[in-house]
């Protein structure tokens, strides 16, 4: 098994489509994140959850919904998207979110697209 | 305005060449990090920089972090066609809070 794998590799969904991306990490981390990447525009850090708590939200709208049912899986939520929601979606875990935050190791990513 | 400013964002050279991408801020960084991400794949962490004016070499990939800690620099020597990718740098802010620049997408040609 991967480090950290993502499912689907690709999704398309209409504006009014109810799906969900999943992401499960086999390395004992305690920390795991959902990032949207669009092109030419930084990594965009959306939900950070240590230890299955959620830390961080970062402005992210509400038809986005994560889950973390326990620490090695983290879902994502979508609802009503808008086409401007298309991009690659990058799940990724770390052993800690403390001041030492180390490595981030992330899946392939997910490469969703509205129409 | 980006944080990280990464240029030049786009670079496509012949097998054999030396390059050199950076990572620019006018913020302070306790650490930064280079990534590589290939076709398909996600990011992959190839260093981290800690202390200003460190160097630290990966084979023919030399990674330096400015004195004040707000730049950072990525050189190639010899370039090969495996290293084509997007290269990322993310500086690491206060207690944790990791910022991405927007990336070199770099091509090296056979």
């Amino acid at each position: 098994e991967t480090g950290v794998t993502q499912t689907p590799r690709h999704l398309v969904m209409g504006m009014t489509n109810k799906k969900s991306l999943k992401c499960e990490q086999h390395l004992g981390h305690n920390a795991m994140y959902w990032y949207k990447q669009s092109a030419k525009k930084p990594l965009e850090l959306m939900f950070v959850y240590s230890l299955e708590e959620r830390v961080e939200n970062n402005s992210v709208p509400s038809r986005f919904s994560p889950e973390c049912p326990n620490s090695s899986h983290l879902f994502l939520h979508l609802h009503t998207l808008q086409p401007e929601d298309s991009a690659l979606y990058l799940c990724a875990s770390s052993q800690g979110t403390g001041p030492n935050t180390g490595e981030l190791f992330f899946g392939e990513g997910s490469r969703l697209t509205v129409l | 305005t980006q944080l990280l400013e990464q240029s030049p964002q786009f670079l496509s050279i012949q097998e054999g060449e030396n390059l050199t991408v950076y990572c620019n801020s006018s913020s302070v960084f306790s650490s930064l990090q280079w990534y590589r991400q290939e076709p398909g794949e996600g990011p992959v962490l190839l260093v981290t920089v800690v202390t200003g004016g460190e160097v630290k070499k990966l084979k023919r990939l030399t990674f330096q972090f400015g004195d004040a800690r707000k730049d950072s620099s990525l050189h190639i020597t010899a370039a090969q066609t495996g290293d084509t990718g997007l290269y990322l740098c993310a500086g690491l802010q206060g207690a944790q809070k990791l910022v991405f620049g927007q990336g070199t997408r770099l091509t090296i040609n056979p």
